[in-house]
């Protein structure tokens, strides 16, 4: 399968706990973006990565979350001192950087639930 | 600020009729516009897509329309299958920096043999 993954599908954990999440994007694809969806939205822009820089961060991404993609492959997601607002599905999505009008690829996501 | 609206929640469609779901944008700088499929428990799956330049784009089954002066775009399905019972979420996004794609909030389709 060489298509978007993330890891792990669900996640449970109290409030005020650390989480973190992993995103293997297409092999070729230099681009990668975090979404965040809630029920009944679409999904929400994140932060969004060419190659290992990370150019755009929402408003959303507040100083408890944090990204990164070491040597431009796989990225992760953390959010730290969890609240309940926090619980939702995580999306990653992967582009290739030829052209401006090549479609973003989705992984299955991850479902954080805080308790 | 709502810049991508679906004002269906939910659709209704028998099998073998077309189906026609539709989207509004607000912002006149989106150049680029996107359909996505989705299943429970699953992550949104690219369908097609459309530029600007452009006022349709066929892809078997699919068909997106654009009208840019009315800030509009429509995705006809035909003839409709049980298997495109989803959400389908329309999106939209600029054709300079991050690209990232602004989402409706989707609307549920549903076909009935």
């Amino acid at each position: 399968d060489t298509g978007v993954s993330q890891n792990p599908r669900h996640k449970i954990t109290k409030r005020g706990q650390n989480v973190t999440f992993r995103c293997d994007p297409i092999s070729e694809h230099n681009r990668l973006y975090w979404y965040r969806q809630t029920l009944g939205q679409g999904p929400e822009f994140l932060t969004y990565f060419q190659n290992e820089a990370q150019l755009e961060k929402s408003r959303l991404l507040s100083d408890r979350f944090s990204a990164e993609r070491p040597k431009g492959s796989f990225s992760t997601l953390e959010i730290q001192r969890t609240e309940q607002g926090d619980s939702a599905m995580y999306l990653c999505a992967s582009s290739s950087g030829q052209g401006w009008t090549q479609p973003q690829h989705f992984g299955d996501g991850t479902r954080l639930s805080i308790l | 600020d709502q810049q991508v609206k679906q004002n269906s929640p939910s659709l209704s469609v028998q099998e073998g009729r077309i189906s026609i779901l539709n989207c509004d944008y607000t912002n006149s700088m989106f150049d680029y516009f996107l359909w996505y499929k989705k299943y429970p428990a699953e992550g949104p799956t690219f369908l097609i897509s459309i530029s600007s330049i452009k006022d349709k784009n066929e892809d078997g089954r699919f068909t997106v329309f654009l009208n840019k002066s009315a800030k509009h775009l429509s995705l006809h399905i035909v003839p409709s299958q049980p298997g495109d019972s989803a959400v389908y979420f329309c999106a939209a996004s600029l054709a300079e920096g991050a690209q990232k794609l602004v989402f409706g909030q989707g609307t549920r389709l549903t076909i009935n043999p």
